[in-house]
């Protein structure tokens, strides 16, 4: 079974610096690797997603991901944060077979 | 309207009473999900529909009934809830495929039970 570890609930930045959300998994088979973004009182938008292309994968907004397949990692970065950025952040692994398994979110705060 | 729509976006109930929650999806897709999320939990998958047949229900309370009458629309109907059923309850679609499938999400709507 497919799982998603996100490290840090929170997490805290200033504006211009680097926006790091940690993300690993566990998936016995190669897996489909999302990021999902929640502004306050929105449902889910895809930021981006990993399926076996490129293993760099650019997003909406800036954001970009890495899938290590070594690490069992697909963390979300972005150079330089903006305020806007402010949401919570969801990892999440699927195998096919309509089975999305997410993470419990890092909530990313930015500071002026 | 583009994308996946909810209405209401916010609700509130009582114990006793019997509302809906409706969904609609615009981009041709075949499968459609309801999800709850609650605070301090991950999302949670309720049901499953694809081509309008229900292919999971994630042994979800059956003071939750769910409709799906054609692959754009998708209901949740509700009745005699608790106030732990407070939640913010997103749906999604999908289109189904071998391998990868994205899911969209909606907006949500906010449940509050009294």
């Amino acid at each position: 079974a497919q799982s998603v570890t996100q490290l840090g609930s929170h997490v805290s930045v200033s504006e211009g610096a680097l926006v790091l959300l940690r993300c690993n998994y566990s998936s016995s088979v190669p897996p489909y690797l999302f990021w999902y973004v929640q502004y306050p009182n929105q449902g889910l938008q895809l930021l981006l997603k990993y399926t076996s292309a490129a293993t760099l994968v650019k997003g909406i907004n800036g954001f970009e991901a890495e899938f290590k397949k070594s690490e069992t990692s697909f963390h979300l970065t972005k150079p330089s944060a903006h305020m806007s950025d402010a949401a919570e952040y969801f990892c999440a692994v699927s195998t096919g077979f309509q089975k999305l398994v997410f993470g419990t979110g890092t909530r990313l705060l930015v500071s002026p | 309207e583009t994308g996946v729509t909810q209405t209401p976006r916010h609700l509130v109930m009582g114990m006793t009473n019997k509302k809906s929650l409706k969904c609609e999806q615009h981009l041709g897709h075949n499968a459609m999900y309801w999800y709850k999320q609650s605070a301090k939990k991950p999302l949670e998958l309720m049901f499953v529909y694809n081509f309008k047949e229900q292919t999971e229900n994630n042994s979800v309370p059956s003071r939750f009934s769910p409709e799906c009458p054609n692959s754009s629309h998708l209901f949740l109907h509700l009745h005699t809830l608790q106030p732990e059923d407070s939640a913010l309850y997103l749906c999604a679609s999908s289109q189904i495929a071998e391998g990868e499938e994205t899911q969209y999400f909606g907006p949500g709507t906010r449940l509050l039970v009294l």
